[in-house]
């Protein structure tokens, strides 16, 4: 399995801000992917990050408000937008060959004050 | 539509005892089943992968079971330590040419002395 580091693995913002958050693998991954995780709840999908190309966005998810980065087959970037308290949120990502398999990130535990 | 439903929501048991917890799900066509362990604050770690032919599968003290007839897992966790105090989250991935994995809401685990 790869190891997976988040940055950062928290952060407290402020509503109307930005924030990008790192994933950075140990090793070349075909697909990359990133979740949402609400308080008390499951991972909801947000997004696969492709590389060499736009990211594939899950319904009720928006590029302009989750713009995605994927310059290479070990880094990508999640950008959470203009944010919101409703966007207080654990965000982590996943990595893996296929689907069936994916590693998780640490997460990120972001809260939006 | 493709769901899994885990219970129950949430368990308290002694250390030392036994527990095990269930997952029912309507995916289909199935392709397999994992259980995660997730720490409080911490990403998601595989305990245990199956496939449709595959009706038991241990880690240590983790046994997971599946019955594909009846869309029914279960994982058996045996002896519990404080630190089997975690959710634990059932995820089902189908086949098919977009291959998603399916979330469980979890089962949140806690082990008192």
């Amino acid at each position: 399995s790869a190891v997976i580091s988040q940055k950062p693995s928290r952060d407290i913002c402020q509503r109307g801000t930005s924030l990008t958050i790192q994933c950075q693998v140990d090793s070349q991954v075909t697909m990359m992917f990133w979740y949402r995780q609400q308080p008390g709840q499951s991972l909801t999908l947000i997004a696969t990050a492709n590389q060499g190309s736009e990211a594939t966005y899950e319904s009720g998810f928006v590029i302009d408000k989750f713009p995605i980065s994927r310059p290479n087959l070990t880094f990508s970037t999640l950008t959470v937008s203009n944010m919101s308290p409703e966007d207080s949120s654990i965000y982590l990502c996943s990595v893996g060959q296929t689907y069936y398999e994916q590693y998780f990130g640490p997460g990120t535990r972001l809260t939006v004050t | 539509k493709n769901q899994v439903e885990q219970s129950p929501q949430s368990l308290i048991i002694l250390e030392g005892k036994n527990c095990t917890l269930q997952c029912n799900y309507t995916v289909s066509p199935f392709s397999n089943l994992r259980w995660y362990k997730q720490d409080t604050g911490r990403g998601p770690v595989s305990l245990t992968i199956m496939t449709f032919s595959e009706n038991t599968k241990s880690n240590g003290r983790y046994t997971a079971t599946l019955d594909a007839d009846t869309k029914q897992s279960s994982l058996h966790i045996t002896a519990s330590q404080l630190s089997d105090s975690a959710s634990y989250i059932c995820v089902v991935s189908a086949e098919g040419g977009y291959n998603k994995l399916i979330f469980g809401a979890g089962t949140r685990l806690a082990v008192h002395p």
